[in-house]
């Protein structure tokens, strides 16, 4: 039972252009969302994170979307770069709990 | 300012040996957890502790796993028996109090069970 989905396991994008990652989730409970990014042989490392009381949360060229209703977020990145090909994780996570619950991960290739 | 600390960074042993994995935590952070990746599950939480105390182990996969904090500023992960399909990579991390605080991983323990 996956309750949280990346239906995407991967992504390419030019250099300059947008990408956007895609994240879909089952429980009703959940309230804050993150984003991790992971470069091989390296821990996820946090990138932005977002509460349900928030539709959208920005940092730089990093923005996630949080559509409550239809339970789903998602990342854009602007402009992509070469630097940003990595695993991207989503994870979700409920009020008073520390656990978190993680998507399968979408695989992210900015091509110069 | 240092992260978490996982060691070692690859283990490889043969099947029924037993396997310890170690962590050290940032400092100031209150609780820690253990995680780990497989193509097939993803990944998953196996345990945390919070002020050194395990509050949540229903992540453990069998009595085979045991995980201890004695102290602030290291926990261990035991495998034993170990198995082959205990292979993975093991992840520890580590976060401030407060259940919006983003937690911090280590860069892993691949993990090779022959």
């Amino acid at each position: 039972d996956q309750q949280v989905k990346q239906n995407s396991p991967s992504l390419s994008v030019q250099e300059g252009r947008i990408s956007i990652l895609n994240c879909d989730y089952t429980n009703s409970m959940f309230d804050y969302f993150l984003w991790y990014k992971k470069y091989p042989a390296e821990g996820p490392t946090f990138l932005i994170s977002i509460s349900s009381i928030k539709d959208k949360n920005e940092d730089g060229r990093f923005t996630v979307f949080l559509n409550k209703s239809a339970k789903h977020l998602s990342l854009h990145i602007v402009p992509s770069q070469p630097g940003d090909s990595a695993v991207y994780f989503c994870a979700a996570t409920s009020s008073g709990t520390y656990k978190y619950i993680f998507g399968t991960g979408t695989r992210l290739k900015v091509l110069a | 300012d240092a992260g978490v600390i996982q060691s070692p960074r690859h283990e490889v042993t043969e099947m029924g040996q037993e396997v310890t994995l170690r962590c050290k935590p940032i400092s100031g952070h209150n609780s820690l957890f253990w995680y780990r990746q497989t193509m097939m599950r993803g990944l998953e939480l196996l345990i945390y502790f919070n002020n050194n105390v395990p509050i949540d182990d229903s992540g453990m996969p069998e009595d085979r796993f045991s995980a201890k904090m004695p102290n602030a500023s290291f926990s261990t992960l035991k495998i034993q028996p170990s198995e082959p399909r205990d292979s993975a990579v093991y992840f520890c991390a580590s976060s401030p109090m407060g259940w919006n605080q983003p937690q911090h991983f280590g860069d892993g323990t691949r993990l090779s069970i022959l």
